[in-house]
């Protein structure tokens, strides 16, 4: 069965303090990993796409990278406004699915002055 | 642009009332997605619609059902609401391709009681 599992649930950090979420997939044939970004009251908001091991992108101070059965999210010197729920989701290979994403439960970052 | 329209924001409905929400988007997308969003359960799909004219099930849709009303407009329809479809409802849309993330809306909170 595909699935898709981050953590930890909940980080806190002070601002400054880099670290990184993880999550884990097990997806039949990978087309693709996303990272989102929500905050309290509001949707889901694109920030990544990922699709070989080995893959990195970057956006301010969110790095995204992938191997194969794990991706991360680097936030390196966060500050408070990068506090927000952070969803990850796989894509499968397999028919049927239309590309309909997998998503895991989420990181619920918060970042303190 | 708009983006991902969702209609209500908020609504209470009693066991047994009837609704539906609306969903609408203005990228000229071919897919659109009805999510639910749960306290400890993630995203979890309840239909979609992969282009006009056509409908699938996705991993919950139990007590729904859904409209393509043309390429724009894609409705979730309660017919018998139950205090267990209480959530947070969001409609998403993507273009046609690889590597194209979702548009969410901004949510419908929907409490039965």
């Amino acid at each position: 069965e595909d699935q898709v599992t981050q953590s930890p649930e909940a980080l806190r950090l002070q601002e400054g303090e880099s670290s990184s979420l993880n999550c884990s997939y097990t997806v039949s044939g990978l087309r693709g990993l996303f990272w989102y970004r929500q905050d309290p009251g509001k949707g889901p908001e694109f920030l990544f796409t990922l699709y070989s091991a080995g893959e990195e992108k970057e956006k301010e101070r969110l790095k995204a990278t992938l191997t194969k059965k794990e991706s991360f999210l680097h936030i390196t010197a966060p500050k408070p406004e990068d506090s927000a729920t952070y969803l990850c989701a796989a894509r499968s290979n397999y028919g049927g699915s239309q590309g309909n994403l997998i998503f895991g439960k989420g990181t619920k970052l918060s970042v303190k002055p | 642009n708009a983006g991902v329209t969702q209609t209500p924001k908020f609504q209470v409905l009693k066991t047994g009332q009837s609704m539906t929400l609306q969903c609408a988007q203005d990228m000229n997308h071919n897919s659109m997605y009805w999510y639910r969003q749960d306290p400890g359960m993630g995203l979890r799909l309840i239909y979609y619609s992969a282009s006009e004219g056509t409908t699938d099930k996705g991993e919950v849709p139990n007590g729904y059902n859904v409209s393509r009303l043309n390429k724009r407009e894609f409705s979730l329809r309660l017919e018998s609401a139950a205090p267990s479809q209480t959530s947070v409802y969001f409609c998403a849309s993507r273009r046609t391709g690889v590597g194209y993330g979702y548009t969410f809306g901004s949510g419908t909170r929907l409490t039965v009681v």
